[in-house]
Protein backbone atom coordinates (compact mmCIF):
# COMPACT_ATOMS: atom_id res chain seq x y z
CA UNK A 1 0.00 0.00 0.00
CA UNK A 2 0.81 3.31 -0.46
CA UNK A 3 1.71 5.57 2.74
CA UNK A 4 0.78 9.31 2.41
CA UNK A 5 2.74 11.63 5.06
CA UNK A 6 1.48 14.56 6.24
CA UNK A 7 3.69 17.59 8.33
CA UNK A 8 3.34 19.14 10.45
CA UNK A 9 0.76 17.19 12.98
CA UNK A 10 -0.59 20.34 14.26
CA UNK A 11 -0.02 23.97 13.31
CA UNK A 12 -0.93 27.35 14.76
CA UNK A 13 -1.19 30.40 12.72
CA UNK A 14 -3.16 33.94 13.19
CA UNK A 15 -6.34 35.03 11.14
CA UNK A 16 -4.54 36.55 7.63
CA UNK A 17 -1.77 34.10 7.64
CA UNK A 18 -0.30 31.92 4.91
CA UNK A 19 -0.26 28.22 5.82
CA UNK A 20 1.12 25.44 4.14
CA UNK A 21 0.50 21.68 4.88
CA UNK A 22 2.65 18.90 3.18
CA UNK A 23 1.84 15.53 1.98
CA UNK A 24 4.37 12.94 0.95
CA UNK A 25 3.73 9.73 -0.91
CA UNK A 26 5.99 6.70 -0.19
CA UNK A 27 5.90 6.27 -4.09
CA UNK A 28 5.39 8.53 -7.24
CA UNK A 29 1.21 8.80 -7.39
CA UNK A 30 1.97 11.55 -10.32
CA UNK A 31 -1.17 13.65 -9.26
CA UNK A 32 -3.66 11.51 -8.20
CA UNK A 33 -3.92 13.20 -5.02
CA UNK A 34 -6.92 15.08 -3.45
CA UNK A 35 -7.29 16.90 -0.18
CA UNK A 36 -10.29 16.86 2.50
CA UNK A 37 -11.19 19.36 5.33
CA UNK A 38 -13.01 18.34 8.42
CA UNK A 39 -14.70 20.48 11.41
CA UNK A 40 -14.56 18.77 14.52
CA UNK A 41 -17.94 16.45 14.59
CA UNK A 42 -18.18 17.38 10.79
CA UNK A 43 -18.31 15.39 7.59
CA UNK A 44 -15.24 15.55 5.61
CA UNK A 45 -15.35 18.06 2.28
CA UNK A 46 -13.79 17.65 -0.88
CA UNK A 47 -11.69 20.92 -1.15
CA UNK A 48 -9.14 19.93 -3.91
CA UNK A 49 -8.38 17.01 -6.49
CA UNK A 50 -5.71 15.82 -9.17
CA UNK A 51 -3.93 17.92 -6.53
CA UNK A 52 -4.74 21.45 -7.92
CA UNK A 53 -8.18 21.68 -8.93
CA UNK A 54 -10.04 23.20 -6.85
CA UNK A 55 -13.83 21.53 -5.94
CA UNK A 56 -17.43 23.21 -6.70
CA UNK A 57 -17.93 25.70 -3.77
CA UNK A 58 -14.24 25.79 -2.41
CA UNK A 59 -12.95 29.12 -1.19
CA UNK A 60 -10.30 30.63 -3.62
CA UNK A 61 -7.66 30.84 -0.69
CA UNK A 62 -7.09 27.35 -0.95
CA UNK A 63 -4.96 26.20 -3.30
CA UNK A 64 -3.11 22.64 -3.99
CA UNK A 65 0.19 22.04 -5.98
CA UNK A 66 2.88 18.95 -6.20
CA UNK A 67 3.24 15.99 -8.26
CA UNK A 68 4.89 12.86 -7.87
CA UNK A 69 5.61 12.22 -4.10
CA UNK A 70 5.27 15.62 -2.77
CA UNK A 71 2.15 17.71 -2.54
CA UNK A 72 0.95 20.97 -0.68
CA UNK A 73 -2.11 22.56 0.28
CA UNK A 74 -1.77 26.47 0.96
CA UNK A 75 -4.36 28.38 2.51
CA UNK A 76 -3.14 31.90 1.05
CA UNK A 77 -4.81 34.29 4.28
CA UNK A 78 -6.45 32.05 7.35
CA UNK A 79 -9.70 32.60 8.18
CA UNK A 80 -11.53 31.29 11.58
CA UNK A 81 -13.77 28.68 9.06
CA UNK A 82 -10.53 26.93 8.42
CA UNK A 83 -10.07 25.48 11.73
CA UNK A 84 -10.22 22.29 10.79
CA UNK A 85 -8.43 18.73 10.35
CA UNK A 86 -6.87 18.63 7.15
CA UNK A 87 -6.18 15.35 5.13
CA UNK A 88 -4.70 14.44 2.03
CA UNK A 89 -5.41 11.45 -0.05
CA UNK A 90 -4.07 9.28 -2.99
CA UNK A 91 -6.11 7.58 -5.46
CA UNK A 92 -3.23 6.81 -7.76
CA UNK A 93 -3.69 3.06 -7.02
CA UNK A 94 -5.28 0.29 -4.67
CA UNK A 95 -6.24 0.74 -2.21
CA UNK A 96 -6.83 4.33 -1.52
CA UNK A 97 -5.26 5.62 1.02
CA UNK A 98 -5.27 9.30 3.49
CA UNK A 99 -2.96 10.97 5.20
CA UNK A 100 -2.90 10.95 9.24
CA UNK A 101 -4.41 14.28 9.24
CA UNK A 102 -3.21 18.35 10.47
CA UNK A 103 -4.90 19.88 12.67
CA UNK A 104 -5.09 23.68 11.69
CA UNK A 105 -5.73 26.22 14.89
CA UNK A 106 -6.76 29.58 15.13
CA UNK A 107 -4.23 31.78 17.70
CA UNK B 1 -29.07 18.28 -4.33
CA UNK B 2 -26.47 15.52 -3.37
CA UNK B 3 -28.05 13.74 -0.59
CA UNK B 4 -26.30 10.17 0.74
CA UNK B 5 -27.64 9.12 3.95
CA UNK B 6 -26.34 5.96 6.20
CA UNK B 7 -28.33 3.81 8.17
CA UNK B 8 -27.99 0.51 10.19
CA UNK B 9 -25.36 1.18 12.59
CA UNK B 10 -25.47 0.31 16.26
CA UNK B 11 -23.85 -1.10 18.81
CA UNK B 12 -23.27 -5.34 18.34
CA UNK B 13 -21.38 -7.85 20.53
CA UNK B 14 -17.49 -9.41 18.84
CA UNK B 15 -18.34 -11.87 16.47
CA UNK B 16 -21.67 -11.30 15.24
CA UNK B 17 -23.04 -9.32 11.95
CA UNK B 18 -24.35 -6.19 11.08
CA UNK B 19 -25.76 -4.37 7.70
CA UNK B 20 -25.41 -0.93 6.81
CA UNK B 21 -27.33 0.80 4.25
CA UNK B 22 -27.22 3.85 2.34
CA UNK B 23 -29.91 5.73 0.40
CA UNK B 24 -28.70 7.89 -2.49
CA UNK B 25 -30.32 10.95 -3.86
CA UNK B 26 -29.66 14.40 -6.42
CA UNK B 27 -27.45 12.63 -8.91
CA UNK B 28 -27.01 9.41 -11.38
CA UNK B 29 -26.84 7.10 -8.90
CA UNK B 30 -26.38 4.13 -11.56
CA UNK B 31 -23.48 5.77 -13.27
CA UNK B 32 -21.41 5.82 -9.98
CA UNK B 33 -18.70 4.34 -7.98
CA UNK B 34 -19.43 4.08 -4.53
CA UNK B 35 -17.77 3.59 -1.40
CA UNK B 36 -17.15 2.99 2.50
CA UNK B 37 -14.89 4.71 4.23
CA UNK B 38 -15.00 4.53 8.49
CA UNK B 39 -13.00 6.81 10.98
CA UNK B 40 -12.73 5.47 14.22
CA UNK B 41 -13.42 7.73 17.26
CA UNK B 42 -11.13 10.47 17.29
CA UNK B 43 -8.69 8.62 14.64
CA UNK B 44 -8.23 9.71 11.15
CA UNK B 45 -10.07 8.06 7.93
CA UNK B 46 -9.76 4.91 6.35
CA UNK B 47 -10.98 3.78 2.80
CA UNK B 48 -13.21 0.69 3.44
CA UNK B 49 -14.61 -0.88 0.45
CA UNK B 50 -16.02 0.27 -3.25
CA UNK B 51 -17.87 -0.68 -5.99
CA UNK B 52 -18.47 0.61 -9.71
CA UNK B 53 -21.68 1.42 -10.94
CA UNK B 54 -21.94 -1.91 -12.56
CA UNK B 55 -20.61 -4.15 -9.81
CA UNK B 56 -17.88 -5.74 -11.60
CA UNK B 57 -15.41 -3.68 -9.47
CA UNK B 58 -15.06 -4.64 -6.15
CA UNK B 59 -12.25 -3.33 -3.47
CA UNK B 60 -12.00 -4.39 0.09
CA UNK B 61 -9.07 -2.90 2.24
CA UNK B 62 -7.20 -5.76 3.83
CA UNK B 63 -8.49 -5.26 7.19
CA UNK B 64 -11.81 -6.14 6.48
CA UNK B 65 -11.12 -8.46 3.13
CA UNK B 66 -13.37 -11.62 4.12
CA UNK B 67 -15.29 -10.43 6.18
CA UNK B 68 -16.98 -7.64 5.09
CA UNK B 69 -19.08 -7.49 1.12
CA UNK B 70 -19.94 -4.46 -0.29
CA UNK B 71 -23.36 -4.50 -2.39
CA UNK B 72 -25.69 -2.13 -4.13
CA UNK B 73 -29.36 -2.23 -5.99
CA UNK B 74 -29.21 0.61 -8.85
CA UNK B 75 -33.46 0.37 -9.06
CA UNK B 76 -33.48 1.31 -4.91
CA UNK B 77 -30.04 3.94 -5.54
CA UNK B 78 -28.88 1.93 -2.31
CA UNK B 79 -25.20 0.87 -1.17
CA UNK B 80 -24.84 -1.81 1.39
CA UNK B 81 -21.72 -2.80 3.74
CA UNK B 82 -22.47 -6.52 5.10
CA UNK B 83 -20.26 -6.90 8.17
CA UNK B 84 -19.43 -10.00 9.45
CA UNK B 85 -17.13 -11.59 12.50
CA UNK B 86 -17.57 -8.11 13.77
CA UNK B 87 -13.90 -7.19 15.94
CA UNK B 88 -13.47 -4.29 18.67
CA UNK B 89 -11.40 -2.53 16.12
CA UNK B 90 -14.29 -1.92 13.96
CA UNK B 91 -15.50 0.46 15.74
CA UNK B 92 -16.39 3.36 13.99
CA UNK B 93 -18.12 6.29 12.21
CA UNK B 94 -19.07 4.61 8.87
CA UNK B 95 -19.82 6.96 6.02
CA UNK B 96 -21.00 6.30 2.20
CA UNK B 97 -19.62 8.47 -0.34
CA UNK B 98 -19.46 8.48 -4.11
CA UNK B 99 -16.42 7.67 -6.21
CA UNK B 100 -15.10 11.03 -8.11
CA UNK B 101 -13.43 10.51 -11.24
CA UNK B 102 -11.42 12.61 -13.78
CA UNK B 103 -12.14 12.63 -16.73
CA UNK B 104 -10.23 9.51 -18.79
CA UNK B 105 -8.87 7.82 -15.57
CA UNK B 106 -10.04 4.33 -14.75
CA UNK B 107 -10.70 3.07 -11.40
CA UNK B 108 -9.16 5.89 -9.60
CA UNK B 109 -11.41 7.41 -7.07
CA UNK B 110 -11.24 10.48 -4.84
CA UNK B 111 -14.61 10.92 -2.72
CA UNK B 112 -16.74 14.27 -3.85
CA UNK B 113 -20.03 13.52 -1.39
CA UNK B 114 -20.10 12.10 1.61
CA UNK B 115 -23.06 10.96 3.89
CA UNK B 116 -23.30 12.29 7.74
CA UNK B 117 -21.88 8.54 8.91
CA UNK B 118 -23.65 5.83 10.37
CA UNK B 119 -21.94 4.78 14.12
CA UNK B 120 -20.93 0.68 14.59
CA UNK B 121 -20.07 0.47 18.09
CA UNK B 122 -18.20 -4.07 18.69
CA UNK B 123 -18.04 -4.32 22.23
CA UNK B 124 -19.08 -6.84 24.91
Amino acid sequence: DIQMTQSPFTLSASVGDRVTITCRASQSINNWLAWYQQKPGKVPNLLIYQASILHTGVPSRFSGSGSGTEFTLTISSLQPEDSATYYCQQYNSYPETFGQGTKVEIK
Amino acid sequence: EVQLVESGGGLVQPGRSLRLSCAASGFTFDGSAMHWVRQPPGKGLEWVSGLTWNSVGVGYAASVRGRFTISRDNAKNSLYLQMDSLRPDDTALYYCARGGRYPGSGNQYYFDFWGQGTLVTVSS
